[in-house]
């Protein structure tokens, strides 16, 4: 069973990068998407943006001037830079991988399974 | 970017009994749908996706329907451990992916 965990640090001062990872086990990252979402205190869900295995990405675009994902396949993770943070980047972040339907074939981007999550505060 | 709109925003029901929500989308979204629940402090789970095909583990008691640009999530008799907030979100059209603003189910 696969299973997702984020690491990184908690605390980032304004104006810095917030930079996450996703060790993924139980599985190995080949042949599905790989996204990050995010969701503030109290409030709803929000992409941030995917990865595919091959390293080609999407991203919000609400986001993307300031977004990176990267993924590295021989450790089987895969990692967040968010630049310039303020306080409104402060949330739980979720690393998750996209869906795969075994009916079709088809490797799809709703989210299964979830990382726990990992709350980022920005503060100085 | 496509909107997703979820009511209610909110919702008390006791157990046993029949709860909708809908999500509606701003342009047709062809069944790309997908709903989750999630609980307080934890990561939200999967609980169909295509509309309305169920994940694998997931009681019977939840379904979903819809076209277009309309979609609907029925749990057919709540129980305990379904009260939580549910979310929808669109995979048809990226970037971005986007979700619904969740419905919170409350016990009455």
């Amino acid at each position: 069973q696969v299973q997702l965990q984020e690491s990184g640090p908690g605390l980032v001062k304004p104006s810095e990068t917030l930079s996450l990872t996703c060790t993924v086990s139980g599985g190995s990252i080949s042949s599905y998407y790989w996204s990050w979402i995010r969701q503030p205190p109290g409030k709803g869900l929000e992409w941030i943006g995917y990865i595919y295995y091959s390293g080609s990405t999407n991203y919000n675009p609400s986001l993307k001037s300031r977004v990176t994902i990267s993924v590295d396949t021989s450790k089987n993770q895969f990692s967040l830079k968010l630049s310039s943070v303020t306080a409104a980047d402060t949330a739980v972040y979720y690393c998750a991988r996209g869906g795969y339907d075994f009916w079709s074939g088809y490797y799809g981007n709703w989210f299964d399974p979830w990382g726990q999550g990992t709350l980022v505060t920005v503060s100085s | 970017d496509i909107q997703m709109t979820q009511s209610p925003s909110s919702l008390s029901a006791s157990v046993g009994d029949r709860v909708t929500i809908t999500c509606r989308a701003s342009q047709g979204i062809s069944n790309s749908l997908a709903w989750y629940q999630q609980k307080p402090g934890k990561a939200p789970k999967l609980l169909l996706y295509a509309a309305s095909r169920l994940e694998s583990g997931v009681p019977s008691r939840f379904s979903g329907s819809g076209s277009g640009t309309d979609y609907t999530l029925t749990i057919s008799s709540l129980q305990p451990e379904d009260f939580a907030t549910y979310y929808c979100q669109q995979y048809y059209s990226t970037p971005p992916l986007t979700f619904g603003g969740g419905t919170k189910v409350e016990i009455k």
